[in-house]
């Protein structure tokens, strides 16, 4: 069962446009959402995160909104770069920690020059 | 620091072998956590360590899967014995603390397994 869904696998998008990446959770008791980049044979970094308090949090072209009535959140990146294209997680928890962080898995992004 | 670091980076072994990972954490990070990528279950927490203790071990998948962390700068997830199912990407992170909103997670390159 997937508390945390990344239904799109892919998204291909222009250099200097938009990408929004989507994220879809089951469980209403995380109240903590965060995004992590993964290169190529690198590991997740981390980018953004957003606490349930909010519905918006922005960081230069990093943008993470929340729904919650919806349990959505989306990452919001313009412009887009070619250096943007990473594979994009989105994960969930609780702020304390008491419970494990959950991962999506994943949506391959590819910002075309 | 030289972030979390795991080796083998590549490890290609037979089906019945038996796989070790190993992982050193960044140094100070009180909480280390194996994770595996797959594309069917994507990114999933395996288990984690509190000061060398494992506190959550629910996400092993299976008793051929054991992790140790006989130390505070080291950490072994050992497949025993493998199968190709197991074949995907493992990864080590560490962290100050387990509170998401003070504390990231640092992750480590990965391990690429693939089994035969």
């Amino acid at each position: 069962d997937q508390q945390v869904k990344q239904n799109s696998p892919s998204l291909s998008v222009q250099e200097g446009r938009i990408s929004i990446l989507n994220c879809d959770y089951t469980n209403s008791m995380f109240d903590y959402f965060l995004w992590y980049k993964k290169y190529p044979a690198e590991g997740p970094t981390f980018l953004i995160s957003i606490s349930s308090i909010k519905d918006k949090n922005e960081d230069g072209r990093f943008t993470v909104f929340l729904n919650k009535s919806a349990k959505h959140l989306s990452l919001h990146i313009v412009p887009s770069q070619p250096g943007d294209s990473a594979v994009y997680f989105c994960a969930a928890g609780l702020q304390g920690g008491s419970e494990k962080l959950v991962f999506g898995k994943g949506t391959k992004l590819t910002v075309n020059p | 620091d030289a972030g979390v670091i795991q080796s083998p980076r590549h490890e290609v072994t037979e089906m019945g072998q038996e796989v070790t990972l190993r992982c050193k954490p960044i140094s100070g990070h009180d909480y280390l956590f194996w994770y595996r990528q797959t594309m069917m279950r994507g990114l999933e927490l395996l288990i984690y360590f509190n000061n060398n203790v494992p506190i959550d071990d629910s996400g092993m998948p299976e008793d051929r899967f054991s992790a140790k962390m006989p130390n505070a700068s080291f950490s072994t997830l050992k497949i025993q014995p493998s199968e190709p199912r197991d074949s995907a990407v493992y990864f080590c992170a560490s962290s100050l603390g387990l509170a998401l909103i003070y504390n990231e997670q640092f992750f480590g390159p990965g391990t690429r397994l693939t089994v035969l």
